[in-house]
């Protein structure tokens, strides 16, 4: 089964609007992290945003928040503002266990986002 | 900031043949992960390495070998190389009790 399931292959959004990136997850762990990466044209994996399980606020960085919604598990990313440069694939990743003594990221199958001016 | 560095960038390398991609992880970062990135896909775990000992393994197939050395840098050996190994290869690096695995920037490996 998958662990990850993001549903939205691609989106649209008009420059300085918000947008929702879906993710949910699965898991019988207690303790987990969900995260989010950017990976633009050129390739590379950019970290944008962490929320464990145990959090009870949503975690924000900048213009991106993530919506963690733990009954339903769900943890979607939210890009306030967009903007042309945040035109890329975005992927939602999770990591059952909470410290990093080589516990695997397991990603979902990614957004495509593109940014209409 | 200093980052995972991994090298080549890129590689092409004809099948049958044996390639080693090497990943540099950020200083004092215990912990080091290889994930395999085909056209169009998820990136997918392959193995990984906390305190230069195997801790974790993925669908890494058998031809494909990696260890982490004593200062911490990891190298991925890849033998009888196929056409469907051609991917984008990554290296992340984290440290334990912290949340954040940092990503280098892959190495795209082409077989012709």
């Amino acid at each position: 089964a998958q662990k990850i399931t993001q549903t939205q292959p691609g989106m649209f959004v008009q420059e300085k609007e918000a947008v929702t990136l879906d993710c949910t997850y699965d898991t019988s762990d207690q303790s987990y992290g969900l995260f989010w990466y950017k990976q633009p044209s050129s390739g590379e994996m950019i970290f944008l945003i962490y929320q464990g399980s145990y959090d009870e606020q949503n975690a924000t960085e900048g213009r991106y928040s993530l919506n963690f919604q733990k009954a339903r598990k769900s943890a979607n990313l939210v890009i306030s503002a967009s903007q042309l440069g945040d035109s890329a694939m975005y992927f939602c990743a999770m990591r059952e266990g909470l410290d990093n003594a080589g516990n695997m990221l397991t990603f979902g199958g990614g957004t495509r986002l593109m940014v209409k001016p | 900031a200093a980052g995972v560095i991994q090298s080549p960038r890129h590689l092409i390398k004809e099948k049958r043949e044996t390639a080693t991609l090497k990943c540099y992880p950020i200083p004092r970062h215990d912990t080091v992960y290889w994930y395999q990135q085909g056209p169009g896909q998820d990136p997918q775990f392959l193995i990984s390495f906390y305190e230069k000992m195997q801790s974790d393994k993925g669908s890494i197939p058998d031809r494909f070998s990696a260890q982490q050395f004593s200062d911490y840098h990891s190298e991925l050996n890849m033998s009888s190389l196929e056409l469907g190994d051609s991917a984008l290869y990554f290296c992340a690096s984290s440290l334990v009790g912290l949340t954040e695995a940092f990503f280098g920037q892959g190495t795209r490996l082409t077989v012709v």
